[in-house]
């Protein structure tokens, strides 16, 4: 089946400096990938599409200037939480959109902000 | 407006109970896919089924089954026998085709099998 990755699983930073999360498909190319972020004892919420070649499409309420995401390859897409602060910490998760529309997802990223 | 309801945020069985998660959908589109997920405590989402809008057959997957009812929208799911292991947390979700195959979760179903 497609495979998903993500690096980090784990990052642990300080306030204010900026944390990278790559996801990548491992065995398929994806036009589409999408970034989602769960709260401890939440559900997942959309964050924001992630299209390779164009802009992202963000969620109502998500910034993109801190959110920053980059889909430069049909198989990697970056998100990127600029100035982090502690309220930022939580579980980011990545899918990527299989040939046949299936949503694939990623083993998630815990980011611990300081 | 798309909207999943799991009105069970957590359920305690004993185990080799059956125990059924309930799951109830919003959407006013025709076409539309239903999943259900698995996340254990290691956070990785486990994919377990995904039927789409015109398929109302029943599924059974060894002690897992699922039953799809349009009339009353709800995709609801049931595991049989269960076992420790089943202990997590289960998301039902939402993908219509109106919203560029974006998924909506449920709030999720956090299901504690006892020994």
């Amino acid at each position: 089946g497609a495979v998903v990755s993500q690096h980090p699983s784990r990052v642990i930073c300080k306030s204010g400096t900026s944390v990278k999360i790559e996801c990548r498909s491992l065995d398929f190319q994806a036009t589409t990938m999408f970034w989602y972020r769960q709260f401890p004892k939440q559900s997942l919420m959309l964050m924001a599409t992630s299209n390779e070649g164009s802009k992202a499409t963000y969620e109502q309420g998500v910034e993109k200037d801190k959110f920053l995401i980059n889909h430069a390859s049909l198989t990697l897409s970056t998100l990127t939480v600029t100035s982090a602060h502690p309220e930022d910490s939580s579980f980011y998760i990545c899918s990527a959109l299989g040939e046949y529309n299936e949503q694939f997802f990623g083993p998630g990223t815990r980011l611990t902000v300081l | 407006a798309q909207k999943v309801t799991q009105a069970q945020t957590e359920i305690s069985v004993v185990e080799k109970e059956d125990v059924t998660l309930d799951c109830v959908y919003e959407t006013r589109d025709t076409t539309y896919y239903l999943f259900w997920y698995k996340q254990p405590p290691s956070g990785e989402l486990v994919f377990l089924i995904r039927r789409n809008s015109f398929d109302e057959q029943n599924e059974i997957s060894g002690r897992y089954s699922w039953n799809f009812q349009k009339s009353t929208s709800s995709f609801n799911f049931t595991i049989t026998a269960s076992q420790v292991v089943d202990s997590a947390v289960y998301f039902c979700a939402l993908s219509d085709f109106s919203r560029d195959d974006k998924i909506i979760f449920g709030k999720g179903t956090r299901l504690h099998i006892l020994p």
